[in-house]
């Protein structure tokens, strides 16, 4: 079994709609991390998360909401989706180490493909 | 900020072949970390290898291997005895080491390589 998976990991929405992508991990890691990837731009971060408690903008959080609601379990809303926000969308993890500091490397989910119309 | 540049939009290599994919990027910091990720057609953004500033010696996982120059702030990926599951997308993302600072928790991305692998 996958350790992150998403869902959906296709979806088709029209403008103005109000839409939600999930993200669950096995992996028990602390950090947990949205992107999105456009097409010649690389991925950007949206949001990412400390732990339940600690929610993070990222360098394009405008248009997103986020909601931490368990560990393991990261959901990514658009409160209004508009045709820009069509893209691929990312969620990741990273792992606290005993000592309390963070692993560099981060884990991707396989993505959610998202077309606003 | 911290730029990541892939200046390949496309490679192809030969089956059996050695191809190398090139990365620069730009940063004042000291202490960081690179890595290179693979994204097959199937989406998933997958680890391939990673290196750690602070090392000189490069890092290799099998078959991929790096060139690090910190001085030229180059990190290329080599991959030897290409294989038709090695097509893909390859990105070069940047992670600063510096986790007490607000925004260091990213990865900054290159625009990534077209990897093909010619049968």
């Amino acid at each position: 079994d996958a350790d992150v998976t998403q869902t959906p990991r296709n979806r088709i929405t029209k403008t103005g709609k109000r839409i939600m992508l999930e993200c669950s991990q096995t992996k028990g890691h602390d950090r947990m991390y949205w992107y999105r990837q456009d097409p010649g731009l690389g991925l950007r971060l949206i949001y990412y998360s400390f732990d339940v408690k600690d929610i993070n903008k990222g360098e394009i959080s405008d248009g997103y909401s986020v909601s931490r609601q368990a560990q393991a379990k990261f959901s990514l809303s658009l409160e209004s989706a508009i045709p820009n926000q069509t893209a691929l969308y990312f969620c990741a993890t990273s792992e606290r180490l005993p000592s309390g500091q963070f692993k560099e490397t981060q884990y991707f989910g396989p993505g959610t493909r998202l077309l606003v119309l | 900020a911290q730029t990541v540049t892939q200046s390949q939009p496309e490679m192809s290599v030969q089956e059996a072949e050695t191809v190398t994919l090139s990365c620069t990027y730009d940063t004042s910091e000291s202490d960081y970390y690179l890595f290179w990720y693979k994204q097959p057609p199937s989406r998933q953004m997958i680890l391939v290898i990673r290196q750690e500033a602070y090392k000189q010696q490069n890092a290799t996982e099998n078959r991929f291997s790096v060139n690090f120059q910190k001085a030229a702030k180059s990190f290329s990926l080599k991959i030897s005895d290409s294989q038709l599951g090695d097509a893909a997308m390859y990105f070069c993302a940047y992670r600063s080491a510096l986790l007490s600072n607000f925004g260091n928790e990213k990865l900054t991305f290159g625009t990534g390589t077209r990897l093909t692998i010619i049968p």
